[in-house]
Formats: C-alpha cells, structure tokens, sequence
C-alpha cells in the first residue's frame, strides 16, 4: 500500500478483554515498529522487528503485551487482559532495511480501556 | 538525563510569524534528524529529512543541525493556520534506531 495501514483506527474495549491491534507496513519496507503514545507523553518504543532477525522486544511494558509479524509483513500487537493504563494511541511504523532511511507511521490505533 | 530534550509548549504565534521550534540531545552518535508534524488524532507525518549537521530547506520549513552544540531547530516561515499541530523531534543512530522528543504543541492564530 501507499501507506502504513493500522486497524482498528478505534476501539473501546472492557477492562480485562483481549485486543489485537494490526499493522501493515509500506510495501517492500522491512523494519516495523510498534510505539505507544499516552495523552501529552511523547512516543514510548514497544516493539522492533527487521526482516528475519530475532524482534527488539526491550520495550514491552509487561508480559501482557506480545507482537508478531508474519511472512516479514503484517504484524499484530496484541494486549491480553486490558487495564485502563494502557489506553493510548498504539503506533505502528516503518522503514527500509538499511540504517539512515528514517520511519514512516501510520494513523495509529486508539484504544480506550473502560 | 533524557536522550532528546524538546519544550513541550504550548506555543502561540499569530498568522505570518516565525515559528522557532527546537531539541536538545546528548547522545554525539546520532546521525540522522527528523521532524514530524502531528495532527490532532492523527499519526506522526514526516516533515523534514536530516543527515548529519547543516541546513535543509523545503519551502517555508527550514531544519537545521548543529552537532557540535547537539541542537537542531526546525523554522517556519510564514506561519499558517494549517501549521497548528504537534511537532515532533527524532533522531537516529545506526542500526534502525530513533528516539524521540515529547513534541512541541503550536497554535497559529488566524
């Protein structure tokens, strides 16, 4: 696509469900970042995940949180047993493989945790 | 010490004025230096494109790089309306790695 596509763009969910946040990064970009972004907090690194290698997982705030990224394109983060803390805005990115090409986000997935 | 330093604002400018908008940083090794302009409940849009110290201009939007002081700025020229949005500073190291600043809330005043 032209673009980093997320889905759902919103989702109000009960606290203690499961949500599963999608990302499909642009076309042939093979690094993909999830950040999370609280309101007036700047971007806060959850996830990295270039071509084959093992994914950068030092940003997940608990074992609540999980991400994969299947046939090194879409990727799903998913949140198990949803707190209100983790309402925010859930940012997906990418780049090319190469170091020096900078990253390009998508609309973001609002989630509200009631 | 965060490794990107930017004021949070809110800053407020009326229509035609200048706007400064800058970061701080403390790690010499970052290469790369980005601006991302943020509307509200919208992603972060890349707004200018840096690469080691210097100017770059693109219309009214002007990033510049000083590595030896570690500070970049980003000027608009000309402000609009349609400039009132977040804007985020990001730098990069080698190996696909950014960091970011808290962002920067501006208000142009029509």
């Amino acid at each position: 696509g032209a673009g980093v596509s997320q889905s759902p763009s919103n989702k109000v969910t009960e606290k203690g469900k499961d949500v599963e946040l999608r990302c499909d990064p642009i076309s042939g970009h093979t690094a993909l970042y999830w950040y999370r972004q609280s309101l007036g907090q700047g971007l806060e690194f959850l996830i990295y995940f270039q071509g084959n290698s093992a994914p950068d997982k030092s940003g997940l705030p608990s074992d609540r949180f999980s991400a994969e990224r299947t046939g090194g394109s879409v990727s799903t983060l998913t949140i198990q047993r949803t707190q209100q803390e983790d309402s925010a805005v859930y940012l997906c990115a990418s780049s090319f493989q190469f170091s020096g090409n900078t990253i390009y986000f998508g609309e973001g997935s609002w989630l509200t945790v009631v | 010490q965060k490794e990107v330093e930017q004021d949070p604002g809110p800053l407020s400018v009326p229509e035609g004025a200048i706007v400064s908008l800058n970061c701080t940083y403390s790690n010499s090794a970052f290469q790369y230096f980005m601006w991302y302009r943020q509307y509200s409940r919208k992603g972060p849009e890349l707004l200018m494109y840096t690469y080691s110290s210097g100017n770059k201009e693109d219309g009214r939007f002007t990033a510049q790089v000083d590595k030896s002081s570690k500070y970049i700025s980003l000027f608009i020229r000309d402000s609009q309306p349609s400039d009132s949005a977040t804007y985020l500073c990001a730098m990069g190291l080698t190996g696909n790695q950014f960091y970011f600043g808290t962002g920067t809330s501006l208000t142009v005043i029509p």
